[in-house]
């Protein structure tokens, strides 16, 4: 059975850092891009990042995390990392990873068909 | 302010149809394939439609997606109280490479 579990979401002052991480299990996580997305409390969804299959080379992120979070996975652990550094307010909310439906996807693939349950990050002083 | 643009609330009563409408520009809907999420209150979303009109396993036929040049269509049908959630259109802008979400659509069922 697949499954994905973020954990480590923690309430964390401005400016300070944090690593999500993401636990999976029932699929081999290398062979899979696999994404961040965040929504903050009652808005909408909104893509983080996304780390493609394999070697992890290939990485992009949303402009309003760029320079700030890092994507990296460790396929050994089958699990997947978010370092978040600056943090501000902005960076509120819940944290989900997710798996685009097929393996050995394009970046374009956005069809995420399974998800972590969440992890609430709260940045505030 | 959402690169995906899609109506902020629909309502509609037991067993009639609805479309949700996603519209967006040549860079994503236009460029790359569409997917169609549900969230539930409280839960995170779910796939119901993904490469423009196909439905994962598990999803009724009840649930319909259909893209035309830079928009695109979640169709259900047969509204049931269980289809009230909030209804996300997401894909990949090619010029920003990052995805990209619409802004949701709260769907009520009266």
């Amino acid at each position: 059975e697949v499954q994905l579990v973020e954990s480590g979401g923690v309430v964390v002052q401005p400016g300070g850092s944090l690593r999500l991480s993401c636990a999976v299990s029932g699929f081999t996580s290398y062979n899979y891009n696999m994404h961040w997305v965040r929504q903050h409390p009652g808005k909408g969804l909104e893509w983080v990042s996304l780390i493609a299959w394999g070697s992890s080379t290939y990485t992009y992120y949303a402009d309003s995390v760029k320079g700030r979070f890092t994507i990296s996975r460790d396929n050994s652990e089958n699990s997947l990392y978010l370092q978040m550094n600056s943090l501000t307010t902005e960076d509120t909310g819940f944290y989900y990873c997710a798996r685009v439906i097929r393996p050995y996807a394009s970046s374009s693939d956005g069809s995420f068909d399974y998800w972590g349950p969440g992890n609430l990050v709260t940045v505030s002083s | 302010q959402s690169v995906l643009t899609q109506p902020p609330s629909m309502s509609a009563a037991p067993g009639q149809k609805v479309t949700i409408s996603c519209s967006g520009s040549n860079s994503n809907i236009g460029k790359n394939y569409i997917s169609w999420f549900q969230q539930l209150p409280g839960t995170a979303p779910k796939l119901l439609i993904y490469d423009n009109d196909k439905r994962p396993s598990g999803i009724p036929d009840r649930f319909s997606g259909s893209k035309s040049g830079t928009s695109a269509t979640l169709g259900i049908t047969g509204l049931q109280t269980g289809d009230e959630a909030d209804y996300y259109c997401g894909t990949w802008d090619s010029s920003l490479n990052a995805g990209v979400f619409g802004g949701g659509t709260k769907l009520t069922v009266l």
